[in-house]
C-alpha cells in the first residue's frame, strides 16, 4: 500500500489529452514539492516534472504538473504511442519523526 | 555528463546480507544541496524509496526497512553504498540509485542509474 495514491490505469486515444492523480496528505504532498517520473518498458524511470510545475529541460511543454493541497496532477496533452509508459508521482514525508521520500503506486498509461 | 551506475551480485542467498555501490560521474558527492537515494522496484510493481545520503553525509530511510539498511558514502571513490542485511526472497528487485537535487530540482531525482536486478534464492 503505497502513502501517495494514484489510480492503477488511464487511457486515452492518440492526439488527446489525460490527467493522473496523486492525493496525499499534509505531512507529503500538503508541505513539499512534488514530482513525476515516466517509466518505460524495461528501463529506468525519467523526471518529468519537478517543484510541482517545472519541466526538466528537454521535456515537452505536452506535459505539465500541477498542486492543489493534498493533491497533485499530471497533464498530457497530444497522446503519443510514445507515451505508454507508467507514471509515478513523489515527494518528501515529514510523518514519524523523519524525513523519507514516498512514492505512488504507479499509473499505467494506455494510449489505444 | 551525470551517471550513476549500479553494481552488485546478481543472486544472494536469504539471510544473507546486500551491498550495492553506485557509482557517480560528472559531478561530485560532495556538492551542496545533491545527495544520492536507492529505490527499488519489485518485477511489476511500483518503485520503493529505500535510503537516501546528503551532502552534508546526513542520512534518511525507509521507516519500515530501517533496520535492516545503512547507506555511506566514499566521495574520494564517488561512491555511495547501501547494505541491507537479512535478505528474503521478497527482496528481489531491481535496485536503482538516483541523483537527488541537481538540473535545479531540489526535491527531484534528476538522473537514475540504469539498474541493478538482485535475485534472493537459495
Amino acid at each position: 500500500q503505497s502513502v501517495l495514491t494514484q489510480p492503477p490505469s488511464v487511457s486515452a486515444a492518440p492526439g488527446q489529452k489525460v490527467t493522473i492523480s496523486c492525493s496525499g496528505s499534509s505531512s507529503n504532498i500538503g508541505n513539499n514539492y512534488v514530482s513525476w517520473y515516466q517509466q518505460l518498458p524495461g528501463t529506468a524511470p525519467k523526471l518529468l516534472i519537478y517543484d510541482n510545475n517545472k519541466r526538466p529541460s528537454g521535456i515537452p511543454d505536452r506535459f505539465s504538473g500541477s498542486k492543489s493541497g493534498t493533491s497533485a496532477t499530471l497533464g498530457i496533452t497530444g497522446l503519443q504511442t510514445g507515451d505508454e509508459a507508467d507514471y509515478y508521482c513523489g515527494t518528501w514525508d515529514s510523518s514519524l519523526s523523519a524525513r523519507h521520500v514516498v512514492f505512488g503506486g504507479g499509473t499505467k498509461l494506455t494510449v489505444l | 555528463q551525470v551517471t550513476l551506475k549500479e553494481s552488485g551480485p546478481v543472486l544472494v542467498k536469504p539471510t544473507e546480507t546486500l551491498t550495492l555501490t553506485c557509482t557517480v560521474s560528472g559531478f561530485s558527492l560532495s556538492n551542496a544541496r545533491m545527495g544520492v537515494s536507492w529505490i527499488r522496484q519489485p518485477p511489476g510493481k511500483a518503485l520503493e524509496w529505500l535510503a537516501h545520503i546528503f551532502s552534508n553525509d546526513e542520512k534518511s530511510y525507509s521507516t519500515s526497512l530501517k533496520s535492516r539498511l545503512t547507506i555511506s558514502k566514499d566521495t574520494s571513490k564517488s561512491q555511495v553504498v547501501l547494505t541491507m542485511t537479512n535478505m528474503d526472497p521478497v527482496d528481489t528487485a531491481t535496485y536503482y540509485c538516483a541523483r537527488m537535487g541537481g538540473s535545479g530540482a531540489p526535491d527531484a531525482f534528476d538522473i537514475w542509474g540504469q539498474g541493478t536486478m538482485v535475485t534472493v534464492s537459495s
